[in-house]
């Protein structure tokens, strides 16, 4: 399976601040997502990172917020944006490698927390 | 909407089989995956299932379908101390750009 690389893995931000976290696959993907993991809870969809055009966002979620970037088939950059304490959750990354049937696979994650 | 939902926690003592179960309301749902979470950790993919499979088999791991009902476990034999984490069931389809939809979790507490 493809080697998922995400950077940094954790950082403590000052409220009112961005940080961009990258995330790397060692291969080209045809898929590229972003998840948001809240303390406690579940994962929630964020986006779906489309290469060379526009992230395609779920519901609550907005590119001011969260702008997402795909510039290839293999690197895409997340940015939290004018960051809250409710920011705080840990921040995931996912692929779908090429081929058929390919089944969905996670980085590490970022985790992010907001004094 | 979709919706998948697990129960919330589990213990079960060293040695013995667990089983965690799932359900999802999305009849289209095409791959049901478990994915498991350690503490500090990322998802780590464990296995997964093809809405055309009745059962898939790997190693201590058993996941078995059943598409009428909507209802997907995964049976963990000789649970070791290792296995205890945070195992989220998740289903995606074609027809929603492949995005997951994930359970809530169950918890999976291995006692010695």
């Amino acid at each position: 399976s493809a080697v998922i690389s995400q950077k940094p893995s954790r950082d403590i931000c000052q409220r009112g601040t961005s940080l961009t976290i990258q995330c790397q696959v060692d291969s080209q993907v045809t898929m590229m997502f972003w998840y948001r993991q809240q303390p406690g809870q579940s994962l929630t969809l964020i986006a779906t990172a489309n290469q060379g055009s526009e992230a395609t966002y779920e519901s609550g979620f907005v590119i001011d917020k969260f702008p997402i970037s795909r510039p290839n088939l293999t690197f895409s950059t997340l940015t939290v944006s004018n960051m809250s304490p409710e920011d705080s959750s840990i921040y995931l990354c996912s692929v779908v490698s090429q081929g058929a049937g390919q089944p969905q696979h996670f980085g590490d994650g970022t985790r992010l927390s907001i004094l | 909407g979709e919706d998948v939902e697990q129960s919330l926690f589990l213990s079960v003592r060293e040695g013995d089989s667990s089983v965690i179960n799932c359900t999802y309301t999305d009849s289209s749902s095409t791959y049901l995956y478990w994915y498991k979470q350690e503490p500090g950790a990322g998802l780590q993919l464990l296995t997964y299932i093809f809405s055309n499979m009745d059962m898939k088999q790997d190693q201590r791991l058993t996941v078995l379908l059943n598409k009428k009902d909507k209802h997907l476990s995964l049976r963990i034999a000789d649970t070791q101390t290792g296995d205890s984490a945070i195992y989220f069931c998740a289903e995606s389809n074609p027809d929603s750009s492949y995005k997951l939809i994930f359970g809530s979790g169950t918890r999976l507490l291995v006692r010695p």
